[in-house]
């Protein structure tokens, strides 16, 4: 099936600090989503991309969509104490709607 | 323009029992997901369903397991017969166009 890793599964940062984390596939992907849960709660669609190499911007947050078509990234910038919580990157592949989440990175912040 | 909505928030049955669990997709999404979400994991993938119609159900046990979304009213994922191993945060999503997937607050199931 379908692989998908991400990375790292946790970090603990400073409030102010950059943050990074990124997910690769075993398979070639039209859609990479980020996502973010808070505590007893959904996921938040933080960036949808949807083309090899797109690079875009929400705010702290950035987001690419490797060239290769097979991984992604999340870059967050001068954290503060809500960015906590657990980041999901997921995939759509060609032909299927369904997602296929990695199992996420938790971010604690400490202020 | 209210997000989804799921209901109910948390649901406690006993072994046996069944549970429903109800998703009110976004205003004029006409895509409903359900997933699954164990402790300490990702989102897991059990059925995809349009209007009156389930497109995938890959992601769903052949057994006890049923969904279903009317031409009125909220998508339903029905378990029957619960046990211990369905304990889990069930969470539905909508879409207007397999563009973007918006998901809702999620059921808390429990079962003792």
């Amino acid at each position: 099936g379908q692989q998908l890793n991400q990375s790292p599964q946790s970090m603990f940062i400073q409030e102010g600090e950059d943050v990074s984390m990124n997910c690769t596939s075993s398979s070639i992907f039209n859609t990479w989503l980020w996502y973010k849960q808070d505590p007893g709660e959904g996921p938040v669609l933080l960036i949808a991309l949807y083309k090899a190499g797109e690079l875009t911007s929400n705010g702290r947050l950035t987001a690419q969509f490797g060239i290769t078509r097979k991984d992604s990234f999340l870059n967050i910038s001068a954290s503060i104490p809500s960015d906590v919580g657990i980041y999901f990157c997921a995939f759509r592949g060609g032909g299927s709607e369904k997602l296929v989440f990695g199992k996420g990175t938790k971010l604690t912040v400490n202020p | 323009n209210a997000g989804v909505m799921q209901n109910p928030r948390h649901l406690v049955r006993r072994r046996g029992q069944e549970a429903r669990l109800r998703c009110s997709p976004m205003k004029g999404h006409s895509h409903v997901y359900w997933y699954r979400q164990l402790p300490e994991e990702g989102l897991k993938f059990m059925v995809y369903l349009q209007k009156e119609n389930i497109i995938d159900e890959s992601g769903m046990p052949k057994e006890r397991f049923s969904a279903e979304f009317p031409k009125e009213g909220p998508s339903i994922l029905r378990i029957q017969q619960v046990v211990r191993g369905d304990s889990a945060a069930y969470f539905c999503a909508s879409s207007p166009r397999e563009r973007e997937w918006f998901f809702g607050p999620g059921t808390r199931l429990t079962v003792l």
